[in-house]
């Protein structure tokens, strides 16, 4: 049972390259999420979706954009990286938002943007 | 909004006990959960207090004061293994997301 994947594991970009960063879980949960995660800064919400087909912004969505096209997968977009999205990306999923349904993180993706 | 605080950094010795503490401000309460990250790792889920009182899991203990607004995080027999992160985190008035408290850094010597 693989739980939360994340690819690639690590990334360097130039200024103004474009990337997406993929999430796949195996766990049937209708919530995903994306994070990152910066030094003294915990972990802040980009961008979360609530069922396949369905997105919605977080606390940190500026710059990102993201789609849910399978329940399964969560895909974060990067369309031109600055050196201000370096950062660790996790992505996390849940049950529907029962009470004490953890909520399950990927390995994270390292990114820097030179 | 929901906000909340934790030390940034507890030290302490192998075999002690820890306690970390985390205070809230929230529009609605839902309960509050802690996770643990060690360096380079993933955040990984140890446990959820919905209601007051003191949750046991072997040696790490959750306590809630609704009341209070605070909760902490009791480590007992501490082991090298111990020294990571752990961040508090209650869940949004929506009942979708979860907002994170900054960490805590616990080091702990030999």
């Amino acid at each position: 049972n693989a739980g939360v994947t994340q690819t690639p594991k690590f990334r360097v970009l130039k200024t103004g390259q474009s990337m997406t960063l993929l999430c796949a879980q195996d766990m049937n949960h209708e919530y995903m999420y994306w994070y990152r995660q910066d030094p003294g800064m915990g972990l802040r919400l980009i961008h979360y979706s609530v069922g396949e087909g369905t997105t919605a912004k977080g606390e940190v969505p500026d710059g990102y954009n993201v789609s849910r096209l399978k329940k399964q997968n969560f895909l974060l977009g990067l369309e031109s990286a600055a050196p201000s999205q370096t950062s660790v990306y996790f992505c996390a999923s849940s049950y529907v938002g029962v009470d004490n349904q953890p909520q399950h993180f990927g390995d994270g993706t390292r990114l820097s943007i030179l | 909004g929901q906000s909340l605080e934790q030390p940034s950094e507890v030290t302490a010795v192998e075999g002690a006990i820890v306690q970390i503490n985390c205070t809230y401000q929230t529009s609605g309460f839902y309960g509050l959960s802690w996770y643990q990250q060690h360096d380079g790792g993933a955040p990984t889920f140890l446990s959820y207090n919905a209601l007051d009182g003191l949750e046991e899991t072997g040696r790490f203990s959750s306590f809630l004061s609704r009341s209070d607004s605070y909760g902490y995080l009791l480590l007992q027999e501490l082991q090298m293994k111990d020294s990571a992160s752990y961040f508090c985190a209650v869940r949004d008035t929506g009942f979708q997301k979860l907002v994170f408290g900054t960490g805590t850094r616990l080091l702990v010597s030999p």
